[in-house]
């Protein structure tokens, strides 16, 4: 089982680029998440979404843009890189926790903007 | 206000001794569940246990064990005869439902770091 597929895994970006962090999950769980973790810090939610056609803003959505055209995928938008944007990305796929499922996070993204 | 602190930011002890990392939270809710999960070096988040509110029994896994008290607000993790293999960034989480969303608030992390 694949559970949470971040791509890719590392990118250097320069800044003023743009580009799209892609999350796909095979659970079918109904909640998707964007987190940033920046070094020795704690998850910042970016953006989430409860189900297909859905989403919301987190604590940080500045800079970022989402969709949720499916249940599966879930991709992170960055506009106009700055190097503020600089951190690990994790994506999250996670059931209602009454249901007893599993929660998986992806494996993240380490983004640099130079 | 839902909230979960970690007031412990970094923790060093010597394999073999037992560790209690604290969590306390913060929620109106009467239906809420509580997480803990763990981010090694190499940096990848392992989703260790969730509680429900209502469930206040203690849980012993291995040499791990969490103690849930509802009237401190409390869900502290025991690491038993730590080992060099436990050194990670532990997280508490509290899962809240806001209205028709569902969400993870993050305690801001305990780095454990066990030394031979």
């Amino acid at each position: 089982n694949a559970g949470v597929t971040q791509t890719p895994k590392f990118r250097i970006l320069k800044i003023g680029q743009s580009m799209t962090l892609q999350c796909t999950q095979d659970m079918n769980h109904n909640y998707m998440y964007w987190y940033r973790q920046d070094p020795g810090m704690g998850l910042k939610l970016i953006y989430y979404s409860v189900g297909a056609g859905i989403t919301d803003k987190g604590e940080v959505p500045n800079g970022y843009n989402v969709s949720r055209s499916t249940t599966e995928d879930f991709p992170l938008r960055l506009e106009l890189a700055a190097p503020s944007q600089t951190s690990v990305y994790f994506c999250a796929a996670l059931a209602d926790p009454g249901f007893d499922q599993p929660q998986h996070f992806g494996d993240g993204t380490r983004l640099s903007i130079l | 206000a839902q909230k979960v602190t970690q007031a412990q930011t970094e923790i060093s002890v010597v394999e073999k001794e037992d560790v209690t990392l604290d969590c306390v939270y913060e929620t109106r809710d009467t239906t809420y569940y509580l997480f803990w999960y763990k981010q090694p070096p190499s940096g990848e988040l392992v989703f260790l246990i969730r509680r429900n509110s209502f469930d206040e029994q203690n849980e012993i896994s291995g040499r791990y064990s969490w103690n849930f008290q509802k009237s401190t607000s409390s869900f502290n993790f025991t690491i038993t005869a730590s080992q060099v293999v436990d050194s990670a960034v532990y997280f508490c989480a509290l899962w809240v439902y806001a209205g028709n969303n569902r969400k993870l608030i993050w305690g801001l992390g305990t780095s454990l770091a066990v030394n031979p």
